[in-house]
């Protein structure tokens, strides 16, 4: 039973366009949540993060928005470049504890 | 700036056979962890270590072993090893509970 759900494998979008990534949890205890972003053969590296008593978190074109009472999180990336190709991962975890759960991932794919 | 560095990059055992993965950061971080990431799944947490000379269970710990006997390096053991241990595995590490994890690059390992 996953509790940590990315349920779009992979996302194409224009440059210059908003890319919008999801995800979606069941565990209501969830109070932390954070977005890691990997390139092929390397490990995933931290990007922005988010806690429960906010609704909205934002570093430059990244923006996460949190809406507790659907367990739905997202990731804004605002404009999307080239370099933003990766796999993005959503991860959970209560009271800030060594156990973050992890989604599969979806593989955001920026044409030019 | 090494970071967190995982050695062997890719190996091949065939089942049965015992192999070590190593992982060291030189970030002077108390917490150090061990993932392994398979297709269409999030990452899984095997052990974790919050100190030197400490270690403990994660989600999926069943044939792993763990060692934290310097504060920078964090062994992972195989004892006999089984086709469902092929993998990427990742180490990572962060400063305390709640910081954000870096990881290293991952180990490719493939028991045949």
């Amino acid at each position: 039973d996953q509790q940590v759900k990315q349920n779009s494998p992979s996302l194409s979008v224009q440059e210059g366009r908003i890319s919008i990534l999801n995800c979606d949890y069941t565990n209501s205890m969830f109070d932390y949540f954070l977005w890691y972003k990997k390139y092929p053969a390397e490990g995933p590296t931290f990007l922005i993060s988010i806690s429960s008593i906010k609704d909205k978190n934002e570093d430059g074109r990244f923006t996460v928005f949190l809406n507790k009472s659907a367990k739905h999180l997202s990731l804004h990336i605002v404009p999307s470049q080239p370099g933003d190709s990766a796999v993005y991962f959503c991860a959970a975890t209560i009271d800030s504890n060594y156990q973050l759960i992890w989604g599969a991932g979806t593989k955001l794919i920026i044409k030019p | 700036n090494a970071g967190v560095t995982q050695t062997p990059k890719f190996r091949v055992l065939k089942t049965g056979q015992s192999m070590t993965l190593l992982c060291a950061q030189d970030m002077n971080h108390e917490y150090m962890y061990w993932y392994r990431q398979d297709p269409g799944m999030g990452l899984r947490l095997i052990h974790y270590s919050v100190g030197e000379g400490t270690t403990a269970k994660g989600e999926v710990p069943d044939g792993y072993n763990v060692s934290r006997l310097k504060k920078q390096n964090f062994l992972l053991g195989l004892e006999s090893a089984a086709p469902s241990q092929t993998s990427v595995y990742f180490c990572a590490s962060s400063p305390g509970v709640g910081s954000p994890l870096h990881f290293g690059n991952g180990t490719r390992l493939t028991v045949t």
